[in-house]
């Protein structure tokens, strides 16, 4: 069956400090991995999205992820953390082709102290 | 707007009655999405339109839900005597039919409160 795993449900890290979001996934084809961003009341907006090629993505806001087929991997890092980073985050994985229903992981909510 | 706009941001309704929810998405993006975000179960898929093909209703959770787009552009969720366990967030996203374009773009969403 085809899922997603946040392992962390909660992460509180200081502001400045580097911040890792663990994600895997299960799925039977070449999955394509995303990750989203939700700030408190808001829609949720793509970081960076895995489809092919080099396996280390860059995102928006000074996000990147690497993608692991062995570990069926694809976390989301940030060297530096701002307080605005504070926010859940989502990753998501979605098939090939045209159809792309994407299957949510429960999401990590991240909290930056100053 | 350049984006994804669903109204009503908020909804209240009583135990029974039926609600609407209405998505716009992005000009030109054929294929369109609801999704669920509730407190129990997080984000689910819950149906999905692509041109002029049957919709994929697979998410569904029950009969009382069912969705409609109308000339592959505007979509109306509808939800039939509602019960608590609807109150949730719903999202609408779009996607072009461009080749090899995957990534979705979400609406705020509607907050439904069943009360």
């Amino acid at each position: 069956a085809q899922s997603v795993t946040q392992p962390d449900i909660h992460i509180t890290v200081s502001e400045g400090a580097s911040l890792e979001l663990r994600c895997n996934y299960s799925y039977g084809a070449t999955p394509y991995l995303f990750w989203y961003v939700q700030s408190p009341g808001q829609g949720l907006q793509l970081l960076l999205k895995y489809f092919s090629g080099d396996t280390l993505v860059q995102g928006i806001k000074g996000f990147e992820a690497e993608f692991k087929r062995s570990q069926s991997s694809f976390n989301l890092r940030k060297p530096s953390v701002h307080w605005s980073d504070a926010a859940e985050y989502f990753c998501a994985v979605g098939g090939t082709g045209g159809y792309n229903k994407l299957i949510f992981g429960a999401g990590t909510r991240l909290a930056v102290h100053p | 707007g350049a984006g994804v706009s669903q109204s009503p941001s908020n909804k209240v309704t009583e135990k029974g009655k039926d609600v609407e929810l209405r998505c716009d998405p992005i000009s030109g993006h054929t294929a369109l999405y609801w999704y669920r975000q509730s407190l129990g179960q997080g984000l689910e898929f819950l149906i999905y339109f692509q041109g002029n093909s049957a919709p994929d209703k697979s998410g569904l959770p029950s009969d009382r839900f069912s969705a409609e787009r109308t000339g592959g552009s505007v979509s109306t969720l509808t939800i039939q005597r509602t019960q608590q366990e609807d109150s949730a967030v719903y999202l609408c996203a779009s996607r072009s039919s461009g080749r090899g374009n995957n990534e979705q773009f979400f609406g705020p969403g509607t907050r439904l409160t069943v009360l």
